[in-house]
């Protein structure tokens, strides 16, 4: 596709529940954002990757939360252990450049731990 | 502490008025802002950027202005159409080893009355 696929679109995990969450960027964009939203809030940072390797995932609230892009292409949010709130809408933007200008998003996976 | 503040949660126009966003932030590292809209159940659209050594950028109907000196930005939609009623995002990027991640504000929710 042209824009950037996230899946799934939504995921209810009972506490405690490993979850996964995918992200497709558009072909051939060097830099991969992931954001945490919250409701009510805008999207907070989570990590970012240039290619395979993880320059910055100060923005990750605990170890519990852990990503990867191991080609440079897709990358996967993982979180183990899930809490209540975690609870969010997680979005995954890309870019073609280092830079945020003209980051495109994806449509987001909005997880619910119950 | 909130970097970003969008202290507006949301705004009615009348179609065919001028629409004013207005956005503050803290840090004065921040070197260059955008504004994003998002529409429900899909991810943020970048809209326009400016950077830091300019006090203003057009593009179509939107115009982003910058007071460096009162570190507020305000967007500026004219003339306003019912499709442009979204949330819209104020975001900032900082030079330097953080330059690539964005901190964004709470949205403004505007609604164009036809």
């Amino acid at each position: 596709g042209a824009g950037v696929s996230q899946s799934p679109r939504y995921k209810v995990a009972k506490r405690g529940q490993d979850v996964a969450l995918r992200c497709d960027p558009i072909s051939g964009h060097v830099s991969l954002f992931w954001y945490q939203q919250a409701l009510g809030q805008g999207p907070e940072f989570l990590t970012y990757f240039q290619n395979e390797a993880q320059l910055d995932k100060s923005g990750l609230p605990s170890d519990r939360f852990f990503a990867e892009r191991p080609e440079g292409s897709v990358s996967t949010l993982k979180i183990q252990r899930t809490q209540q709130e975690d609870s969010a809408v997680y979005l995954c933007a890309s870019s073609l450049v280092r830079l945020n200008t003209e980051a495109f998003f994806g449509q987001g996976t909005r997880l619910t731990v119950v | 502490d909130q970097q970003v503040k969008q202290n507006s949660p949301s705004l009615s126009v009348q179609e065919g008025r001028i629409s004013i966003l207005n956005c503050d932030y803290t840090n004065s590292m921040f070197d260059y802002f955008l504004w994003y809209k998002k529409y429900p159940a899909e991810g943020p659209t970048f809209l326009i950027s400016i950077s830091s050594i300019k006090d203003k950028n057009e593009d179509g109907r939107f115009t982003v202005f910058l007071n460096k000196s009162a570190k507020h930005l305000s967007l500026h939609i004219v003339p306003s159409q019912p499709g442009d009623s979204a949330v819209y995002f104020c975001a900032a990027g900082g030079a330097g080893a953080g330059s690539y991640q964005l901190t964004f504000g709470k949205g403004t929710k505007l609604s164009v009355i036809p």
